[in-house]
């Protein structure tokens, strides 16, 4: 079946940098975008930005340009998020999510099970 | 950007019961609404696209309505795995995409 799986945890110091995978498999990577979308503790959902995986065109929303960079193995059919330059606030889950295609609408059809990031000296 | 508020931010109902959840978009998005559940400790899973649509496995006590601006999720006859936190998103415009701040419903 479809699945995103993604790298459990990760504990960094601040400063540091951090490389979060996003395993597919189930489906042509290569055929549907990949989000990233971060969730702060106890908050809701933040789109990060989303990369294709044919091209490893990234699209970044704003306040995630500069230290979040997208990047793809097809070989291996993962996308990844690397963050560098760790501040405390980058704590969070972060999602990967297939951009699917239902009926014409872009949708968010299926989900890794959320990388946990925390950022502490 | 496409501000998306949801109403109310929490909600408590008991099992049986119909309730609703308001989305509004801070400018006109047709039809291109989802939503989203999301229960503690796991990822979202997607529940209704194009304000209407019924993702597939989806119960049909899920509804959607509403096109524009204005965006209602109805679940009827509450069920105990019902109780999550549920998000709207708009891709009208997909950079960036959008979400509501998400509506915790929860058990009375």
């Amino acid at each position: 079946q479809v699945q995103l799986v993604q790298s459990a945890y990760e504990l960094k110091k601040p400063g540091a940098s951090v490389k979060i995978s996003c395993k597919t498999s189930g489906y042509t990577f290569t055929s549907y975008p990949i989000n990233w979308v971060r969730q702060a503790p106890g908050q809701g959902l933040e789109w990060v930005g989303w990369v294709i995986p044919n091209t490893g065109n990234p699209t970044y929303a704003q306040g995630f340009t500069g230290r979040f960079v997208f990047s793809v193995d097809t070989s291996a059919s993962t996308a990844y998020l690397q963050i560098s330059g760790l501040k405390a606030e980058d704590t969070a889950l972060y999602y990967c999510a297939r951009d699917g295609a239902a009926a014409g609408h872009d949708v968010f059809d299926i989900w890794g099970q959320g990388t946990m990031l925390t950022v502490s000296s | 950007d496409i501000q998306m508020t949801q109403s109310p931010s929490s909600l408590s109902a008991s099992i049986r019961d119909s309730v609703s959840i308001t989305c509004r978009a801070s400018q006109n998005i047709d039809n291109y609404l989802n939503w989203y559940q999301q229960k503690p400790g796991k990822a979202p899973k997607l529940l209704i696209y194009g304000a209407s649509s019924l993702q597939s496995g989806v119960p049909s006590r899920f509804s959607g309505s509403g096109s524009g601006t204005d965006f209602t999720l109805t679940i009827s006859s509450l069920q105990p795995e019902d109780f999550a936190t549920y998000y709207c998103q708009q891709s009208y415009s997909k950079i960036p995409y959008t979400f509501g701040q998400g509506t915790k419903l929860e058990i009375k």
